[in-house]
């Protein structure tokens, strides 16, 4: 499978416990999103990756959220004394700039937080 | 920052018909791009549309950047058709709120 793998798929958490979220994007694209979707909504903007660098957060996220990806590949994302507010789909994307700039989403990661 | 518009937020079709979405954006925007979401929750994509007209199969998409809209159309709809369709541009993705379709056989 060479598409956007996302792991869990679905994870159930207490509130203020600590979550973790992985992303493998597409091999050799250089760019990589976090977006978040709640039910009735669009996907929101969370982060954006070029190969390691994060360029940019988006306001809306707290400093409970935290992403990486550190050697440019896979990326991870943490959300630290999670809320009930936090629930919901994490979408990871990638894409490699100046090829057509198709992007593609994984699956999704289900968060509720109880 | 930039502000996607989309019509209609909700659609009903019988099979066989056809249809038309529309996206407005609030300003220029790179990287238009138009996908479909199952109702598993995966986001597939359909076109990356910054200018110009496209068609693959029963769909075809046409952008007018200079006027800051898309159109999204589906002919001869089918009921793998629904689900929720969604723009997106600029470089991080805005995405606008969606439209339902529904297609009933």
């Amino acid at each position: 499978d060479t598409g956007v793998s996302q792991d869990p798929r679905h994870k159930i958490t207490k509130r203020g416990q600590n979550v973790t979220f992985r992303c493998d994007p597409i091999s050799e694209h250089n760019r990589l999103y976090w977006y978040r979707q709640t039910l009735g909504q669009g996907p929101e903007f969370l982060t954006y990756f070029q190969n390691e660098a994060q360029l940019e957060k988006s306001r809306l996220l707290s400093d409970r959220f935290s992403a990486e990806r550190p050697k440019g590949s896979f990326s991870t994302l943490e959300i630290q004394r999670t809320e009930q507010g936090d629930s919901a789909m994490y979408l990871c994307a990638s894409r490699q700039t100046g090829s057509g700039n198709t992007i593609y989403f994984g699956e999704g990661s289900w968060l509720t937080v109880v | 920052g930039i502000q996607v518009e989309q019509s209609p937020p909700d659609l009903i079709l019988q099979e066989g018909a056809n249809s038309t979405l529309r996206c407005n954006f609030s300003d220029s925007v790179n990287n238009l791009q138009w996908f479909h979401q199952n109702p598993w929750g995966q986001l597939i994509n359909l076109f990356y549309i910054p200018s110009g007209t496209k068609q693959n199969g029963r769909l075809s998409a046409t952008t007018v950047a200079t006027e800051r809209y898309s159109l999204l159309y589906i002919s001869s709809s089918q009921t793998t058709d629904s689900g929720v369709y969604f723009c997106a541009g600029g470089d991080k993705l805005v995405f606008g709120a969606g439209t339902i379709l529904r297609v009933k056989s």
